[in-house]
C-alpha cells in the first residue's frame, strides 16, 4: 500500500519567514496530493491540493509543487503569520472511479508550525 | 452550519463497553469516509461508503468494529467490546463528485477507553 513520509516534524519560523514542508510517497499510482492543517480540537481542513497533471500551484501565500519523478511535493508557506501555527498534513490518494481505489487519503505524519510574532 | 458533524465530540467509555459514533455528512455528498487519528500521528482509513454501500475497509478495522450508512446520508461507527487501544479521534469526512475531489472533515469524537 501507500507510504507517506513528512519532515520535518517540527519547525519553528519567524513572522514574515517562508516554511517549507517536505513529502515523499511511494506508490507510483497516486494521482492527488492535498494538503491539510488541522487546529486543535478541529478536524483537518483542506488548504490546498494538487494532481499529477500539474506541476505547481499558488493560491496566495501557499504554493505546492509535485515532482512525479522523485515522487515526492512540498509545502510553501510565504509570509508567514502567527494565525499560520498549526498542524500541516500532506496526504496522497488514488482515486480511480473506475478502480479499486475510491480516493482513499494516506497522510503523513503531520509537521508542527510554530510561528513566533 | 452545512459542513460535517460528529455526534458525541467526545466519549469516556469503560474497557469492554460497546460505544457507537454518528457522522452527517455534507447533504449533497454521496462519498463518506471514516479515519482514526491517534496523539501525534495522521489520520488513517478505516472505512469508505459510497451511497450506501460500504467499498473498502481497511485492515485496521477489526471484527470488532462495524459501520453502516443505511440510507446513504448519515453514517454510524460501532466499537463493540472496547479496548484501551481504541482510543482515538474517529473523524468523518465527505466527498462528492470523483474520488479526487476536497474530502470535507468533521470536527471528529475523541474516544478515551479506561
Amino acid at each position: 500500500g501507500e507510504n507517506v513520509e513528512q519532515h520535518p516534524s517540527t519547525l519553528s519560523v519567524q513572522e514574515g519567514d517562508s516554511a517549507v514542508i517536505k513529502c515523499t510517497y511511494s506508490d507510483s499510482a497516486s494521482n492527488y496530493f492535498p494538503w491539510y492543517k488541522q487546529e486543535l480540537g478541529k478536524g483537518p481542513q483542506l488548504i490546498i491540493d494538487i494532481r499529477s497533471n500539474v506541476g505547481e500551484k499558488k493560491d496566495q501565500r501557499i504554493a505546492v509543487t509535485l515532482n512525479k519523478t522523485a515522487k515526492h511535493f512540498s509545502l510553501h508557506i510565504t509570509e508567514t503569520q502567527p494565525e499560520d501555527s498549526a498542524v500541516y498534513f500532506c496526504a496522497a490518494s488514488s482515486g480511480n472511479a473506475g478502480g479499486t481505489s475510491y480516493g482513499k487519503l494516506t497522510f503523513g505524519q503531520g509537521t508542527i508550525l510554530t510561528v513566533h510574532p | 452550519d452545512t459542513g460535517v458533524s460528529q455526534d458525541p465530540r467526545h466519549k469516556i467509555t469503560k474497557r469492554g463497553q460497546n460505544v457507537t459514533f454518528r457522522c452527517d455528512p455534507i447533504s449533497e455528498h454521496n462519498r463518506l469516509y471514516w479515519y482514526r487519528q491517534t496523539l501525534g500521528q495522521g489520520p488513517e482509513f478505516l472505512t469508505y461508503f459510497q451511497n450506501e454501500a460500504q467499498l473498502e475497509k481497511s485492515r485496521l478495522l477489526s471484527d470488532r468494529f462495524s459501520a453502516e450508512r443505511p440510507k446513504g446520508s448519515f453514517s454510524t461507527l460501532e466499537i463493540q467490546r472496547t479496548e484501551q487501544g481504541d482510543s482515538a479521534m474517529y473523524l468523518c469526512a465527505s466527498s462528492n463528485r470523483d474520488p479526487l475531489s476536497e474530502q470535507f472533515f468533521g470536527p471528529g469524537t475523541r474516544l478515551t477507553v479506561l
